[in-house]
């Protein structure tokens, strides 16, 4: 069955720290690729997505993910995180077209320490 | 511009009781999809419906049903409330069904079952 795995459960940063959340999905087709987040009390919202063309796609706040079509991969990274990146981060992919649907990872949450 | 909102956002209900939450899309999205998160993992797709017909079905029992009406809300009905229904139900709209579309999420509904 098609699934996502996300490799960390919980992640602890302190601010202007590096970030790198993995995600590897299993679908061997055409896929798109989603990060989302859900920030404390609000609704999923996009951070960023890859449809097709150039793999290192850029969405809010500074984020980036990098889609590796050889490694079934879409990390997300941010440079410096701040203690408003503070939040659950989920990857998820879409296949099967006209019927098809998102697939999510369990989710990283992310705590940032001022 | 209204999202996708969802009514009630929050709902507590006795076992075997039965459960009507609703959503209304994004003006102009004609496709409307169900996910339900339980704590601790990340959604998973219940049905997506598009021009008010079924597109697809999750791995759900028969007690959950969901329609889609002329003006692109929908409803999901769950029948036989199990304690294993309690989780935040979460509905995205998208203008279209099938790849290189963006979900856009509601806030989601809080069911409670006890």
């Amino acid at each position: 069955a098609q699934s996502v795995s996300q490799h960390n459960h919980h992640v602890i940063l302190s601010e202007a720290a590096s970030l790198e959340l993995g995600c590897n999905y299993s679908y061997g087709g055409t896929v798109n690729l989603f990060w989302y987040v859900q920030y404390p009390g609000q609704h999923l919202q996009l951070l960023l997505k890859y449809f097709s063309g150039d793999p290192l796609v850029k969405g809010i706040k500074g984020f980036e993910a990098e889609f590796i079509k050889s490694k079934f991969s879409f990390n997300l990274r941010k440079p410096s995180v701040q203690w408003s990146d503070t939040a659950e981060y989920f990857c998820a992919f879409f296949y099967g077209g006209s019927q098809g649907n998102l697939i999510f990872g369990k989710g990283t949450k992310l705590s940032v320490k001022p | 511009d209204a999202g996708v909102t969802q009514s009630p956002t929050h709902l507590i209900k006795t076992r075997g009781q039965h459960v009507t939450l609703r959503c209304s899309p994004i003006s102009g999205h004609k496709s409307v999809s169900w996910y339900q998160q339980v704590l601790g993992q990340g959604p998973q797709f219940i049905f997506q419906y598009y021009e008010k017909e079924e597109r697809g079905r999750g791995n759900f029992p028969d007690r959950f049903s969901a329609r889609q009406f002329p003006n692109y809300s929908s409803e999901l009905n769950v029948n036989a409330l199990l304690l294993g229904d309690s989780a935040l139900y979460l509905c995205a709209s998208s203008l279209v069904a099938g790849l290189n579309t963006e979900a856009f999420f509601g806030q989601g509904t809080r069911l409670t079952v006890v």
